[in-house]
């Protein structure tokens, strides 16, 4: 079955360090990627996608995301965290053909000044 | 302009009641979904409609029942309610179904009591 797994339920930093929130997928073959943030009390939006165009994708508020398949991993970086970055993100995984999204458990971001 | 709305935003209720949460959105998406998310911020989906067609049902209780009166507006009925029906309830709408964003609502929480 096809499934995202996120491998930390936290993550703390330091306002202005690197940000680094891991996602491992399982699939038998390429699958189509998200990274989704959820703030307080809000819905979801959409970070960046993976649609096997490119393996390095940008998305929005400096984030980006490499796809490594020999690692079968799709880990949300930043250089440098801001305070507003505070929030739960998930790493989601679309299942083709079911046309439905598989979520991970989610990764709670914690920024401290 | 709200792209995805959903009313209302709150909602308390006792055991044993029939609700109702409804869900537009103004994207002209041709497919939309309703998501649960639990306690533990873990979200599945329950529903997608694609032009007021049923797409998915996952294992979801027939006392929930999705109806989609055009494919501007997917609401939720919940009959019966129980305890572990308390969650965060999602809507979203994408332009397909095929892997292409989706945008979600602000959410519904539901407290049953």
């Amino acid at each position: 079955a096809q499934s995202v797994t996120q491998l930390d339920s936290h993550v703390s930093v330091s306002e202005g360090t690197p940000v680094l929130l891991r996602c491992n997928y399982s699939s038998s073959y390429s699958p189509s990627l998200f990274w989704y943030v959820q703030h307080p009390n809000k819905g979801l939006q959409l970070l960046l996608k993976y649609t096997s165009a490119a393996t390095l994708v940008k998305g929005i508020n400096g984030f980006e995301a490499e796809f490594k398949k020999s690692e079968t991993s799709f880990h949300l970086t930043k250089p440098s965290a801001h305070m507003s970055d505070a929030a739960e993100y998930f790493c989601v995984s679309l299942i083709t053909g079911f046309q439905k999204l598989v979520f991970g458990t989610g990764t709670r971001l914690l920024v401290s000044p | 302009d709200t792209a995805v709305s959903q009313t209302p935003k709150y909602l308390v209720t006792q055991m044993g009641n029939d609700k109702s949460i409804k869900c537009e959105q103004n994207l002209g998406h041709d497919t939309m979904y309703w998501y649960k998310q639990d306690s533990k911020k873990f979200l599945k989906i329950m529903f997608s409609y694609n032009n007021k067609e049923l797409i998915i049902n996952e294992t979801v209780p027939n006392r929930f029942s999705p109806k989609s009166p055009d494919k501007a507006h997917l609401n939720l009925h919940i009959n019966s309610l129980e305890l572990g029906d308390s969650a965060v309830y999602f809507c979203a709408s994408s332009q397909d179904g095929g892997g292409s964003e989706q945008y979600f609502g602000p959410g519904t929480r539901l407290t049953v009591t």
